[in-house]
């Protein structure tokens, strides 16, 4: 059965440095997507990645693909504190309608 | 333009009864998927209709079952709740048509199984 693993689990990381948070998945997949989640608050659509190599950007996020290895990587840069939030990438089963979740990165920004 | 409406916003029951949630799709989409997110995890997939049928389902009994409208509004029911049942549950919308497109979010029902 698919599953999806990210890390690191927490981050707490300063105002201006960057980070990437990584997201593995153990079996074909070509569809992932990145979520944003504030406490107590639903998901936010962050970005859609289709195919192998895609990358989207923005403003400090930027999202990658690679179906070879089966990960996806968000990047942070120069952070800043309204970023702080858990982060969740998605990944949409082969020949499924079923996303799976990863566990999420929690994200906090210290000023 | 509306986006993913979920009622109620909160709800208490306690073991053994029965519970309805409901949701709106964002205007334009046509299929309705349901999450269960517990405390501190992230959202499980608990299936999913489109064209008011069960297109996909995650792993979850058959406590769990649902419905969709023919104006594309769905309900999830949960029978004979157990204390685990506490959850957050998360309506998303999206377009059938593909499988790649866009899952919008509703706002959730916080569930307290007492």
């Amino acid at each position: 059965e698919l599953k999806v693993e990210q890390n690191p689990l927490f981050l707490s990381m300063q105002e201006g440095k960057n980070y990437t948070i990584y997201c593995n998945y153990s079996t074909t997949s070509d569809r992932l997507y990145w979520y944003r989640q504030d406490p107590g608050k639903s998901l936010e659509s962050l970005f859609v990645l289709l195919s192998n190599g895609a990358v989207k950007q923005e403003g400090r996020l930027m999202a990658s693909l690679d179906t070879k290895a089966r990960l996806s990587t968000l990047h942070i840069t120069a952070a800043v504190h309204d970023l702080s939030a858990t982060y969740f990438c998605a990944v949409l089963a082969s020949g499924t309608y079923k996303y799976i979740f990863g566990t999420g990165t929690r994200l906090k920004v210290l000023a | 333009d509306a986006g993913v409406t979920q009622s109620p916003t909160h709800l208490i029951k306690t073991r053994g009864q029965q519970v309805t949630l409901r949701c709106s799709p964002k205007s334009g989409h046509d299929t309705v998927s349901w999450y269960q997110q517990a405390l501190g995890q992230g959202p499980q997939f608990i299936f999913q209709y489109y064209e008011e049928e069960e297109r996909q389902r995650g792993n979850f009994p058959d406590r769990f079952s649902g419905h969709q409208f023919p104006n594309y509004s769905s309900e999830l029911n949960v029978n004979a709740l157990l204390l685990g049942d506490s959850a957050l549950y998360l309506c998303a919308s999206s377009l059938g048509g593909r499988r790649s497109d866009e899952q919008f979010f509703g706002p959730g029902t916080r569930l307290t199984v007492l």
